[in-house]
């Protein structure tokens, strides 16, 4: 059964600091891994898809990267700002066709200005 | 392009009693889900339909939950009785076909079960 563990469970941060985010994952054959923003009483925004044959993407500020062997998956946020406070679920997916999302238990992201 | 739209999006009820969620995904997409987001942790897959069909319902607790989507198009999940244990955030999403990498998440609904 795949787990998904994401670490910290909580993070607080100053108005332009770097920072990274961490997933990982027991079972290594997975198919994608995705990374979600959740804003309260919202719901969830895609981020960055990974396929289980590349090794990152980036997107503005955001580079998530994966390493599939060893169940790990990183995103960095580069200079975070106030609008950055969320939180951040990764998702892995099996293969194609009905397979489903396993949801991380996620990241609670607040950054003060 | 709406998005997926849910209702309501806040209900409370005493446990033993019996409420219903609607969802209507976006126009056109094939597979619908059923979401359940207890505080503090992941969603987890409730429940996925292709068109009017389920093809995996395997976390469902079907001695309390039950979904429709009649037509292939808007969805009911409905929880008979209810428990202190189902309080979360029930989310609906839809994708333009299974297993596409895009889903595409409504509001919520958030249920305080008393």
């Amino acid at each position: 059964k795949q787990e998904v563990t994401q670490i910290p469970a909580a993070l607080s941060v100053p108005e332009g600091e770097n920072l990274v985010l961490n997933c990982s994952f027991t079972d290594s054959a997975i198919y994608n891994l995705q990374w979600f923003r959740q804003d309260p009483g919202k719901g969830l925004t895609s981020l960055l898809l990974i396929q289980s044959s590349q090794r990152e993407q980036t997107s503005g500020r955001l580079n998530a990267s994966l390493d599939k062997s060893s169940g790990r998956s990183t995103l960095y946020i580069a200079a975070s700002q106030p609008g950055d406070s969320a939180t951040y679920l990764c998702a892995v997916r099996r293969g194609t066709g009905f397979q489903k999302l396993v949801f991380g238990t996620g990241t609670r992201l607040l950054v003060s200005p | 392009e709406a998005g997926v739209a849910q209702s309501p999006r806040y209900k409370i009820i005493e446990k033993r009693q019996s409420v219903a969620f609607w969802c209507n995904p976006i126009s056109g997409h094939a597979t619908l889900y059923w979401y359940q987001q207890i505080l503090g942790q992941g969603p987890k897959l409730l429940i996925q339909f292709q068109n009017n069909g389920v093809v995996d319902d395997s976390q469902l607790p079907k001695d309390r939950f039950s979904a429709e989507r009649l037509k292939g198009v808007d969805s009911t999940l409905k929880i008979q009785p209810a428990k202190l244990e189902d309080s979360a955030v029930y989310l609906c999403a839809s994708s333009p076909r299974a297993g596409g990498n895009e889903q595409f998440f409504g509001p919520g609904t958030r249920l305080t079960v008393l």
